[in-house]
């Protein structure tokens, strides 16, 4: 198993551009949540999908959004890039039918914003 | 309200243990949580609380959860220097949120 994988690794990207950053959930889970971790502070949630609809969403702009596919992998876009968006960006996955128990996170991708 | 405290800094002996305190404000929290993160890498789970538990061991990970004055801790026993990471309590809310709310993280260093 080889649990929740994210690409890349590492990002640089300048202001005002877009990327997309992607995640595959450990297996047989169907459930992918997106969080911004930015340098010295916790995760920070953005959004969450099931059956390819975004069903929770936290405090960030409409710039931020995403995509589940029907193999249950999941997307995350970010449009016209501030320096702020600069942080490490984690996915978690987990069983829908399991509650929020049990979300388990990728390594992570590190999107740095020049 | 949201919100998750720690302190930031706990430096103990290799050997000793390791007491991590975490204060949350919501009393609808469904689950706590205790995850580590080494330096570059990820969040891994270490343990989870539900709300209705008092508390919950797992192996040298003890997990003490004070649910009328929302104080979870997290106990490492016999604490090696493989323990050295930052420490992530974090709380849910309700049966179906997937949400996470974090506190900033406590750094523990184990000193040999």
């Amino acid at each position: 198993d080889a649990g929740v994988t994210q690409s890349p690794t590492h990002l640089i990207k300048t202001r005002g551009q877009q990327v997309t950053l992607r995640c595959s959930p450990k297996s047989g889970h169907d459930t992918v949540s997106w969080y911004q971790q930015a340098l010295g502070q916790g995760p920070q949630f953005i959004f969450q999908y099931y059956e390819e609809e975004e069903r929770q969403r936290g405090n960030f702009p409409d710039r931020f959004s995403g995509h589940q596919f029907p193999n249950y992998s999941s997307e995350l876009n970010v449009n016209a890039l501030l320096l702020g968006d600069s942080a490490l960006y984690l996915c978690a996955s987990s069983r829908f039918d399991r509650g929020s128990s049990e979300q388990f996170f990728g390594p992570g991708t590190r999107l740095t914003v020049l | 309200g949201e919100d998750v405290e720690q302190s930031l800094f706990l430096s103990v002996r290799e050997g000793d243990s390791s007491v991590i305190n975490c204060t949350y404000t919501d009393s609808s929290s469904t689950y706590l949580y205790w995850y580590k993160q080494e330096p570059g890498a990820g969040l891994q789970l270490l343990t989870y609380i539900f709300s209705n538990m008092d508390m919950k061991q797992d192996q040298r990970l003890t997990v003490l959860l004070n649910k009328k004055d929302k104080h979870l801790s997290l106990r490492i026993a016999d604490t090696q220097t493989g323990d050295s990471a930052i420490y992530f309590c974090a709380e849910s809310q309700g049966d179906s949120s997937y949400k996470l709310i974090f506190g900033s993280g406590t750094r523990l260093l184990v000193r040999p």
